[in-house]
């Protein structure tokens, strides 16, 4: 599977959008991005998945690239409660195992 | 849904015993179930695959006779930490795909708090 790239932390005001990117510049054309959060002593949760269109759900938006070299995951109101650690993931869906880089550390300040 | 309930939630024990870790799916049958650690201000570290009615395959470094993984069902993955020392002392979450993300997506239990003392 394909590597990914995210900055170790951000700094977002409450109510703000926050916008945290990956690189994932040797993605392949049959992976997919996946993010999911951690919020401290949790399971990861999952938030939003896409292959080459752009996705929203209840939770947030992910932007990606047309060359899918990278994308964006967007919380467009941000909230105390969204300080987590954020994973994205790519990932080929024929039961090829989950691999979890290094995250990004959203922090929410009010 | 897709849920997955591990348990228990924490547990403290003493160096040389052993503890099990249950994993379920609730609502939803998993025929692979994944085993993470993770250390503190660390990502999650795959430790191994779970297969239902088969031998579970283990990562590179990770020591199959020290951490046991059992998949007797299509619900229930369970890990055994063996003869546990306090550098086994870690944060263990399991996971599983299925459910209501079908063919794509894993959800996660919400981890166990291992101490060995």
């Amino acid at each position: 599977d394909a590597k990914t790239t995210q900055p170790p932390s951000m700094d977002c005001a409450e109510g703000r959008a926050a916008n945290l990117p990956c690189n994932h510049s040797t993605i392949s054309g049959n992976e997919y991005v996946y993010w999911y959060r951690q919020i401290h002593s949790q399971g990861p949760q999952y938030i939003i998945h896409g292959l080459k269109n752009n996705e929203t759900n209840e939770m947030a938006s992910l932007i990606i690239t047309e060359d899918r070299k990278s994308s964006t995951l967007i919380l467009p109101h941000a909230t105390l409660r969204d300080t987590a650690v954020y994973y994205c993931i790519v990932f080929r869906n024929n039961f090829n195992k989950f691999y979890f880089g290094s995250g990004t550390k959203l922090n929410v300040k009010p | 849904g897709a849920v997955v309930s591990q348990h228990p939630s924490w547990v403290i024990c003493k160096s040389g015993t052993s503890v099990k870790i249950e994993c379920r799916s609730l609502d939803f049958q998993a025929t692979t179930m994944f085993w993470y650690r993770q250390f503190p201000k660390q990502s999650l570290m795959l430790m191994a695959t779970s297969n239902e009615g088969s031998k579970a395959t283990y990562e590179q470094g990770v020591e199959k006779d020290k951490f046991l993984i059992n998949h007797a069902s299509l619900t229930l993955s369970t890990l055994t930490v063996t003869s546990a020392h306090p550098e086994d002392s870690s944060f263990y979450i399991c996971s599983a795909r299925g459910g209501d993300r079908g063919s794509y997506g894993y959800t996660f239990g919400s981890g166990t708090r291992l101490t060995v003392v």
